[in-house]
């Protein structure tokens, strides 16, 4: 696609409920990354994809949190038993190989919000 | 530990003015240094990007510095319009030879007022 695209736009939730967010990289980009960014903060890391695989998976809070890109393309976060700390807005991003690519592209987010 | 500090926090000025926001950081080894403007509900979008070895780039009415000695960096903004209202988040890449993680600042909110 023309951008990184992540859907849903917004998402309300329930504590305790179970949330995907999904995340459509730029076509041909093997790098994905996977942001959470609080009101009035930087972006935090919370996970790094290359190709299928996690290559960094330092930043998930805790085991309530997982991702999956099982085809190397589109990429789904996970978060379980969600809490009201869990609401922020969920940034993804791709670059073409890897973190040393000079170029990341973010998408427009994913605003959580957990009640 | 790896961080990135930005000043000030938030700052508000008349259209047409000029501003510099800062942004000092600890990342070792460094790779490059990125500043990116984040508008309201949207994903930050790159302004400019440098490595070490440069020290000046400009895009547009945007100038970034780099002192890679002091491990500071500033943001100009030349001429202010009403659209440069946003955030402007300072990013360093570095840390651990293959990491993903691009480190952030919190960002400086800037607001244009006419």
């Amino acid at each position: 696609g023309a951008g990184v695209s992540q859907t849903p736009s917004n998402k309300v939730t329930e504590k305790g409920k179970y949330v995907e967010l999904r995340c459509d990289p730029i076509s041909g980009h093997t790098a994905l990354y996977w942001y959470r960014q609080s009101l009035g903060q930087g972006p935090e890391f919370l996970i790094y994809f290359q190709g299928t695989g996690a290559a960094d998976d330092s930043g998930l809070p805790n085991d309530r949190f997982f991702a999956v890109r099982p085809e190397g393309s589109v990429s789904t976060l996970k978060i379980q038993r969600t809490e009201r700390g869990d609401s922020a807005v969920y940034l993804c991003a791709s670059s073409p190989t890897g973190p040393k690519d000079t170029e990341a592209f973010f998408g427009q987010g994913t605003r959580l919000t957990v009640v | 530990k790896n961080q990135v500090e930005q000043s000030p926090q938030s700052l508000i000025i008349l259209e047409g003015k000029n501003c510099t926001l800062q942004c000092n950081y600890t990342v070792s080894p460094f790779s490059n240094l990125r500043w990116y403007k984040q508008d309201t509900g949207r994903g930050p979008v790159s302004l400019t990007i440098m490595t070490f070895s440069e020290n000046t780039k400009s895009n547009g009415r945007y100038t970034a510095t780099l002192d890679a000695d002091t491990k500071q960096s500033s943001l100009h903004i030349t001429a202010s319009q009403l659209s440069d209202s946003a955030s402007y988040i300072c990013v360093v890449s570095g840390g651990s030879s293959n990491t993903g993680k691009l480190i952030f600042g919190q960002g400086t909110t800037l607001q244009v007022k006419p």
